[in-house]
């Protein structure tokens, strides 16, 4: 069926960077995109992106485009998002999830909450 | 920018039948998938393909679709689906979105 494990919580400052990632255990890795979805507190689902296994393509959202990097290592099954230039509203529980053609978004990390603090 | 609009709740006694819809301001798209969600755990999908139930989804939830709104249909509630629910979708251009979520209370 297919897991994903994220790593642990994160504290950063305003302007830092933070990297995510998500590792895939159960399944063939290549066989499926990741897509990202972050979460304020209290706040509904954002979708940030999604990067392509098997080739490395992504697609993000323009909202983090700029600031925002999806990669891949096939060698660990491991997916990883990079946020930059942090600011307090990027608070939020992050999460990776896995994406199979038209299957829609059917395996989900744990999430992984990112507190930017001063 | 694409946009799909939920009712913020939507309240329902156990037993009776719970719709929650989702609207979007394009008339053409493509599928819409449907999330469960609990407090303080990962969403969860509950419908793929406008109308596909994953196995572990329970044959009491069921969608549909009419123009530019589709709707999820939870027939005979139980106190264990008290969540919130998200619809998604996405435009042509490879975007995806997420409605703004509804609050399921069973009362």
């Amino acid at each position: 069926q297919g897991q994903l494990v994220q790593s642990g919580d994160e504290v950063k400052k305003p302007g830092a960077s933070v990297r995510v990632s998500c590792k895939a255990t159960g399944y063939i890795f290549t066989y499926y995109s990741i897509t990202w979805v972050r979460q304020a507190p209290g706040q509904g689902l954002q979708w940030m992106g999604w990067v392509s296994t098997s080739n490395g393509r992504t697609h993000y959202a323009q909202n983090f485009q700029g600031r925002v990097t999806m990669t891949t290592d096939t060698s660990t099954d491991t997916a990883y998002m990079t946020l930059g230039s942090l600011s307090f509203d990027d608070t939020a529980n992050y999460y990776c999830a896995r994406v199979g053609g038209d299957e829609g978004m059917d395996v989900w990390g744990q999430g992984t909450t990112v507190t930017v603090s001063s | 920018s694409y946009e799909l609009t939920q009712p913020p709740s939507v309240s329902v006694s156990p037993g009776q039948t719970a719709w929650i819809t989702c609207s979007s301001d394009m008339l053409s798209r493509q599928f819409t998938y449907w999330y469960q969600q609990k407090p303080g755990q990962a969403p969860v999908i509950l419908i793929y393909k406008d109308t596909e139930r994953p196995s572990g989804t329970p044959e009491r939830f069921s969608a549909s679709s009419s123009g530019t709104m589709v709707t999820l249909t939870i027939t005979g509630v139980q106190a264990e689906d008290e969540a919130d629910y998200y619809c998604q979708s996405g435009d042509s251009s490879g975007n995806w979105v997420f409605g703004g979520g509804t609050k399921l209370t069973v009362l």
